[in-house]
């Protein structure tokens, strides 16, 4: 059956230090693959889009990487601040002309 | 530019009740869709449409209804509604590009809908 995962519910750590956020993905070849930060009783918000024929995506502090043949992306907040602190759900397409599909998300809480 | 608008934020219904949620985009977006949200589960797609006059159903869809008259517009309503539609309610639209591909989506706020 086909499945998004999240690397886990909830991540802890040290503001400074870099955050590494995981999206596995079965029975999907999505052409690309997004992120969202998404705040407690707010609706999502889109951050990096990333295609299947990129491996690294950057902007600012975020960095993604998409591994077609892991069936993985990374996303990495370098220099992380308590102000990222929020949800971050990966999203990927379910095909050609197909709708979003939604990871379960991962917490984020950088501590000061 | 108020991007994409939900009403009501806050809803409490009696089961059996029937309501509509409102969603509108200023965007001219081909693309919108509803989405539910619940604890350990993600959004879930209930219906979506890729323009007016046209609807399709998501991985979601029973006892909602939708309609798209308009580009603007895409109202939820909930037939009769049951405990087990307590959930968020979140509207998103996002331009239906060049090959049926689909881009970055557009939140509204959302609608914590109760049923009691």
């Amino acid at each position: 059956s086909q499945k998004i995962e999240q690397n886990s519910e909830a991540l802890n750590i040290q503001e400074g230090k870099t955050a590494t956020l995981t999206c596995n993905y079965t029975n999907y070849s999505p052409a690309y693959l997004q992120w969202y930060r998404q705040d407690p009783g707010r609706g999502p918000v889109f951050l990096l889009l990333i295609r299947e024929n990129e491996k690294e995506k950057r902007k600012e502090r975020l960095k993604v990487t998409f591994d077609t043949t892991l069936k993985q992306s990374l996303f990495h907040i370098t220099a992380s601040q308590p102000a990222d602190s929020a949800t971050y759900l990966c999203a990927l397409d379910g095909g050609y002309g197909q709708n979003f599909v939604f990871g379960p998300g991962t917490r984020l809480s950088v501590l000061p | 530019n108020a991007g994409v608008t939900q009403t009501p934020k806050f809803q409490v219904l009696k089961t059996g009740q029937s309501m509509t949620l409102q969603c509108a985009q200023d965007m001219n977006h081909e693309y919108m869709s509803w989405y539910r949200q619940d604890p350990g589960m993600g959004l879930r797609l209930i219906h979506y449409s890729v323009g007016a006059g046209i609807t399709d159903q998501g991985e979601v869809p029973n006892g909602y209804n939708v309609s798209r008259s308009t580009t603007e517009d895409f109202p939820l309503r909930l037939l009769s509604a049951a405990p087990s539609q307590t959930s968020v309610y979140f509207c998103a639209s996002s331009y239906w590009g060049r090959g049926n591909m689909n881009t970055e989506a557009f939140f509204g706020q959302g609608t914590r809908l109760t049923v009691v």
